[in-house]
């Protein structure tokens, strides 16, 4: 069975570091890049940036990049979402997702993790 | 980036009724347009991609059309597990972007 399935929820307080993760299965790791998605509470999607696991490629948004660190390994099928310092407005929830590199399905996010909860409170 | 402005934000409809949703992209975007639902609390659901090309398990009420800079996703007959919020993406260049969102409501 092809899934993403996503570390648990975390609880910062402001200026601590921070990794999640994604694990993925039932596929080739490298034959996909991985997006992360922020979702703020009642909010919608945004799209911080993907990693192409087989050239260790990253791009971001420009509204994300510096405050987050993508990255992966792929002896385990794994990749990372990372802040050095959070900050209280990271509070979200973020997913990764995957994409066909080929672009046969137009770069759509065709398989989803379930979502980690990152709550940065004082 | 490009803008992607969904119309409405928001609807409410019955059991059975169609409805459509539109997505307008602030330049051409070819077909680099793809359609999500999502239900409270859970991860989005791709529907659609390539603004026409059904998923594979998608049922054949929805359905996406379009090209260049307005799309539309149709639900024919809507049905009580289509009650969800549905956002289009552009994939035609970075930063991938999103609409803000249409949720659909039951009345």
């Amino acid at each position: 069975e092809v899934q993403l399935v996503q570390s648990g929820a975390e609880v910062k307080k402001p200026g601590e570091s921070l990794r999640i993760s994604c694990q993925a299965s039932g596929y080739t790791f490298t034959s996909y890049w991985i997006s992360w998605v922020r979702q703020m509470p009642g909010k919608g999607l945004e799209w911080l940036g993907r990693i192409d696991p087989n050239e260790s490629d990253v791009k971001y948004s420009p509204s994300f990049q510096g405050h987050v660190t993508i990255s992966h390994d792929k002896s385990i099928s794994t990749a990372y979402l990372q802040w050095s310092s959070l900050k209280a407005s990271d509070t979200a929830m973020y997913f990764c997702a995957r994409i066909d590199s080929s672009g046969f399905d137009f770069y759509a996010f065709d398989m989803w993790g379930q979502g980690t909860m990152v709550t940065v409170s004082s | 980036d490009i803008q992607l402005t969904q119309s409405p934000s928001s609807l409410s409809a019955s059991v059975g009724d169609s409805v459509t949703i539109t997505c307008r992209a602030s330049q051409g975007i070819n077909r680099y347009l793809n359609w999500y639902q999502q239900k409270s609390g859970k991860a989005p659901h791709l529907l659609v991609c390539g603004a026409n090309s059904l998923q594979s398990g998608v049922p054949s009420r929805f359905s996406g059309s379009g090209s260049g800079t307005d799309f539309t996703l149709t639900i024919s007959s809507l049905q009580p597990e289509d009650f969800a919020t549905y956002y289009c993406q552009q994939t035609f260049t970075t930063p991938r972007t999103f609409g803000q969102g249409t949720k659909v409501e039951i009345k």
